[in-house]
This record gives structure tokens, sequence and C-alpha cells, in this order.
């Protein structure tokens, strides 16, 4: 089964419109971590934001903020006020509380984001 | 800082051959990773790293060997690369187990 899965293999918004990109996940820890990254057509991967467990509000960042729903297993980023720069995949990844120590990320396969003038 | 980075961006090989991917960070991190991304797929840990002199496997370790003498360099090799090779790889470091990775700018290889 997938860790993480995100369903949206392309999202269209328009420019100062909000768009939210879905993300599930599948761990049986109780300790965990969220993340998201941009990856622009240049190839570079960006953190964006990050969202632990045991955190009882939802992470922002300037215009990213996560929408966090623990029992739900689902970890949405919301992306305020759309500018073109915000083309661009978009992965979601956790870090699982098992094996701690490692730290290895499980990603999704991206969604890909284009936001129109 | 220069952050990760990666050596070289682009490279061509034909099977068979072999190459060492370089990947080095001025972050004084202690975890280092090797990622494939493969087209549709997000990213898949080949081998990491907790520390200089300590290596182990990751997702998807066959047909490739890492090692990290030290701290801040972490080397990936391809003994005899094979097509199924051909991706693009990151390398990526953290201070901690717990914290955000950060990522090198990638590698394009392409086996014939």
């Amino acid at each position: 089964a997938q860790k993480i899965t995100q369903t949206q293999p392309g999202m269209f918004v328009q420019e100062k419109e909000a768009v939210t990109l879905d993300c599930t996940y599948d761990t049986s820890d109780q300790s965990y971590g969220l993340f998201w990254y941009k990856q622009p057509s240049s190839g570079e991967m960006i953190f964006l934001i990050y969202q632990g467990s045991y955190d009882e509000q939802n992470a922002t960042e300037g215009r990213y903020s996560l929408n966090f729903q623990k029992a739900r297993k689902s970890a949405n980023l919301v992306i305020s006020a759309s500018q073109l720069g915000d083309s661009a995949m978009y992965f979601c990844a956790m870090r699982e509380g098992r094996g701690s120590t490692l730290g290895r990320l499980y990603f999704g396969r991206g969604t890909q984001l284009t936001v129109w003038p | 800082n220069a952050g990760v980075t990666q050596t070289p961006k682009f490279r061509v090989l034909k099977t068979g051959q072999s190459m060492t991917l370089l990947c080095a960070q001025d972050m004084n991190h202690e975890y280092m990773y090797w990622y494939r991304q493969d087209p549709g797929m997000g990213l898949r840990l080949i081998h990491y790293s907790v520390g200089e002199g300590t290596t182990a496997k990751g997702e998807v370790p066959d047909g490739y060997n890492v090692s990290r003498l030290k701290k801040q360099n972490f080397l990936l090799g391809l003994e005899s690369a094979a097509p199924s090779q051909t991706s693009v790889y990151f390398c990526a470091s953290s201070y901690q187990s717990s914290a955000e990775q950060f990522f090198g700018p990638g590698t394009r290889l392409t086996v014939l």
C-alpha cells in the first residue's frame, strides 16, 4: 500500500485565487511528520511546510498552510492568493516515527499545479 | 553557504560503464540521503548515511554503492550502469532525522 497518496495529477487555478492540493497518508505510528515540497520546472526541490503529528495547530508559512486532519489522515496544502510563479509540481511526503533515526521520507507521486492569468 | 551541491549536473553513460556522483554539503549535517526520481513518481530512497563512516540501504539500493568518508561528502557509485538507472538523482541532507531535508539541484543521468 502506498504511504502517501496524491489523487490530483493536475490542478489549475487562476491567479490570486486559493487552491487546495490533496494528500492522504497511511501509517500506524503515533509520531510522524508531514512535509510539502515544490519542484519547479528547473528541477530543484524546495521545502515549503512541515506538520508534526503532535502539533495541535495547523502549520502556516506565508501563503502556504497545511490543513491537517489527523482522524482522516489527510494533510492538504492550501496556497492562498496564487501567483504565476506557483506553477510547479508539488510533492507531499511523510517521515514515520518508527525508525526515526533514519528520517527517510516517503513521497507521493505529485500534483502538477498550473496558475493561469 | 552553498547548501547542498551535486556534481555533475548531467551525464550520459553507455551500458556497463561506471561513474560516481558527488554530493557535498556545507551545513555540518549528520544525515545525508540519495534519492532517485523517475517520471510520474515521487522520490525513492537509494542509500543513506547517519554520520561520517556510516552507510545503509534504502528502498532501491540494487546496482548502487555509497561512501561517506568525510562528513560533508556523500558519494553514489554505479559500478556497471544499466538503462534502468536512467533517472534524476537527488542528494539531500538534514541536521537530525526529524528535521527538514535540504536537497541538491539534482543530476540527470542517461544510460544508453
